[in-house]
């Protein structure tokens, strides 16, 4: 299985500003996503990251709020941007290996909680 | 569209005991995947168990076992000699490579007490 890990773990930002959440993969994958979960909640998908295009966004998520790069098959960044405290939220990066006996299982970061004040 | 419902949003188990956690879903795919995620505490996810849809035998886990009834649309999780470390939250998920992502259900939050 692929170990994610992201980084900050948890970060307290203030009304306006932005966080940058980055995420590695140990393994080469063919698709990562984002998602957000709201505490005790179960988990939202903000968008599918691809790699060398842009990302592919669900609905009530757009580019503008949560930019996403994802420059090569082992990495991917989301911004939340101009932060409000309806943002405080856990963010969770994911991927799936998409080959071999593992390609339809989904494996997840250790997520990053952001506190927007 | 793909719905994954979880119909016990909490349960408590004594340790050693069994449990047995409900999900139902609704689609109209035949090949398709389902899986039972834990998530503790820590917020980790874990991969518990997965079941492929063209399997009629159902998946097993050491203490964790599935009961996938096709027909009913049905996919529960059966927790053997429950262990304090058992305490999480377990989401159902779904997976289809036409959607080509994961729903997941709305949670159940296991306690396993003494």
């Amino acid at each position: 299985s692929a170990v994610i890990s992201q980084k900050p773990s948890r970060d307290i930002c203030q009304r306006g500003t932005s966080l940058t959440i980055q995420c590695q993969v140990d393994s080469q994958v063919t698709m990562m996503f984002w998602y957000r979960q709201q505490p005790g909640q179960s988990l939202t998908l903000i968008a599918t990251a691809n790699q060398g295009s842009e990302a592919t966004y669900e609905s009530g998520f757009v580019i503008d709020k949560f930019p996403i790069s994802r420059p090569n098959l082992t990495f991917s960044t989301l911004t939340v941007s101009n932060l409000s405290p309806e943002d405080s939220s856990i963010y969770l990066c994911s991927a799936r290996a998409g080959a071999g006996r593992e390609r339809n299982e989904q494996f997840f970061g250790p997520g990053t909680r952001l506190t927007v004040l | 569209a793909q719905t994954v419902t979880q119909s016990q949003p909490e349960m408590s188990v004594q340790e050693a005991e069994t449990v047995t956690l409900s999900c139902t879903y609704d689609t109209s795919e035949n090949n398709y995947y389902l899986f039972w995620y834990k998530q503790p505490p820590s917020r980790q996810m874990i991969l518990v168990i997965r079941q492929e849809a063209y399997k009629q035998q159902n998946a097993t886990e050491n203490r964790f076992s599935v009961n996938f009834q096709k027909a009913a649309k049905s996919f529960s999780l059966k927790i053997s000699d429950s262990q304090l470390g058992d305490t999480a939250m377990y989401f159902c998920a779904f997976y289809t490579g036409t959607a080509s992502k994961l729903t997941f259900g709305t949670g159940t939050r296991l306690q396993v007490t003494l």
